[in-house]
């Protein structure tokens, strides 16, 4: 079955960027999608498409996928980022698949 | 607004039947499909199923398939996820989810409903 791998945590400082990854084979191919769940919170769209921000979303989200690797990158970041973050794909296969997750935390 | 509402918390012993359900709002229900996705605590997402309200076409997740049943009314513009026979195991928060896109490769999930809470235990 088809796998999406994330690293367990990303530590960032205020105001830099933080870029969480997202790897599955060949999913360059595929289309990448990224969710954000705060604590006690139900997740959110952030990324859809690899690249496209959803209405609300503030424009230091950004995505990119290529080759194995879907990024999802926060540019500035704020205190307010800090959260788990899911990538998410769809496999012939598999169908819908979401990665482990990666807890970003903002020092 | 597109809004999901799901039901509330339930508490319940292993055996025991349970139906939860997701309302939809905003947008026509019958055009969209809704997932359902199991958080177990302290875990990840994990993607139950979806059903297309307008014929009821349903797809599991082979982790799924046989363990849980998914429904709607398209009546009523709800989806159902509903399980026979509990176990602790069951234990987790279930969140409905509106699934987007034009095809299933570049589909995602938008809105998501609040999530219910189901805590299984004798």
């Amino acid at each position: 079955s088809y796998e999406l791998t994330q690293p367990p945590s990303v530590s960032v400082s205020p105001g830099q960027t933080a870029s969480i990854t997202c790897s599955g084979d060949k999913l360059g191919d595929k289309y990448a999608c990224w969710y954000q769940q705060k604590p006690g919170q139900s997740p959110v769209l952030v990324i859809y498409q690899d690249n496209k921000r959803p209405s609300g979303i503030p424009e230091r989200f950004s995505g990119s996928n290529s080759g194995n690797t879907a990024t999802l990158t926060i540019s500035a970041t704020e205190a307010m980022d800090e959260a788990d973050y899911y990538c998410q794909a769809w496999d012939s296969n598999t169908a819908y698949i979401f990665g482990s997750g990666t807890k970003v935390t903002v020092l | 607004e597109v809004q999901l509402v799901q039901s509330g918390a339930e508490v319940k012993k292993p055996g025991e039947s349970l139906k939860i359900s997701c309302k939809g709002s905003g947008y026509s229900f019958t055009r969209y499909w809704i997932g359902w996705v199991r958080q177990m605590p302290g875990k990840g997402l994990e993607w139950m199923g979806i059903i297309y309200p307008d014929d009821s076409d349903i797809r599991y997740s082979p982790s799924f398939q046989g363990q849980v049943t998914i429904s709607a009314d398209r009546s009523i513009s709800t989806a159902y996820l509903q399980w026979s026979s509990l176990k602790a195991s069951d234990t987790a928060m279930y969140y409905c989810a509106r699934l987007d896109g034009d095809t299933s490769m570049e589909a995602w999930f938008d809105p998501w409903g609040q999530g219910t809470l189901v805590t299984v235990s004798s």
